[in-house]
């Protein structure tokens, strides 16, 4: 059965500091990985994809990473500004499955 | 566009009750999407739609737990005989129904549901 866990669980740091979210998932069998960010009461918005081919995403000041035989995947945010401030999660789509395993979440506060 | 649309925002109900949850896709997204959300917890897989029928219900709780999707686009989640245990967010995520590998989830704001 596959699990997505997500370390750590919450994390507070200063603006402008780079930092690192890290999920780890038990069967590296996926189709793919996607972060998420929610913000209090709101839904999830998609923030990267990566294809269980591909090593690597990047948007803007977001990169993520894949190391599928390994299960792990990072999500790197660069100069990071109270606005990131929300909870980012990371998901995985089990080969032979259309459904998304969700970890639990990092809760992330970027002080001004 | 206007992205997935999820009505009520907010519904509380009494115990034993039955509600229905309505979730509009984006347009021309052909898979749809359930799951529900506790407190501090992640999103968890209800049921899966392609087209007009369900093609994965297995995350569905117990028999109480109904979803249809008649005309291929708006679905509607029932519950019957609510229990205090149901009160979550529940989630509408729809996608293009690309291959698995590429295709990417699109979420709604998601129902608030309370049982008293």
């Amino acid at each position: 059965k596959q699990e997505v866990t997500q370390i750590p669980a919450a994390l507070s740091v200063p603006e402008g500091e780079n930092l690192v979210l890290n999920c780890s998932f038990t069967d590296s069998a996926i189709y793919n990985l996607q972060w998420f960010r929610q913000d209090p009461g709101k839904g999830l918005t998609s923030l990267l994809l990566i294809q269980s081919s591909q090593r690597e995403q990047t948007s803007g000041r977001l990169n993520a990473s894949l190391d599928k035989s390994s299960g792990r995947s990072t999500l790197y945010i660069a100069a990071s500004q109270p606005g990131d401030s929300a909870t980012y999660l990371c998901a995985v789509k089990p080969s032979g499955t259309y459904k998304y395993i969700f970890g639990t979440g990092t809760r992330l506060k970027v002080l001004a | 566009g206007a992205g997935v649309s999820q009505t009520p925002s907010n519904k509380v109900t009494e115990k034993g009750k039955y509600v229905e949850l309505r979730c509009d896709p984006i347009s021309g997204h052909t898979a749809l999407y359930w799951y529900r959300q506790s407190l501090g917890q992640g999103p968890e897989f209800l049921i899966y739609f392609q087209g007009t029928g369900a093609a994965d219900d297995s995350g569905l709780p117990n028999d109480r737990f109904f979803a249809v999707r008649p005309e291929g686009s708006v679905s509607t989640l029932k519950i019957q005989r609510t229990e205090r245990g149901d009160s979550a967010v529940y989630l509408c995520a729809s996608s293009l129904a690309l291959r698995r590998e590429k295709d990417e989830q699109f979420f709604g704001p998601g129902t608030r549901l309370t049982v008293l």
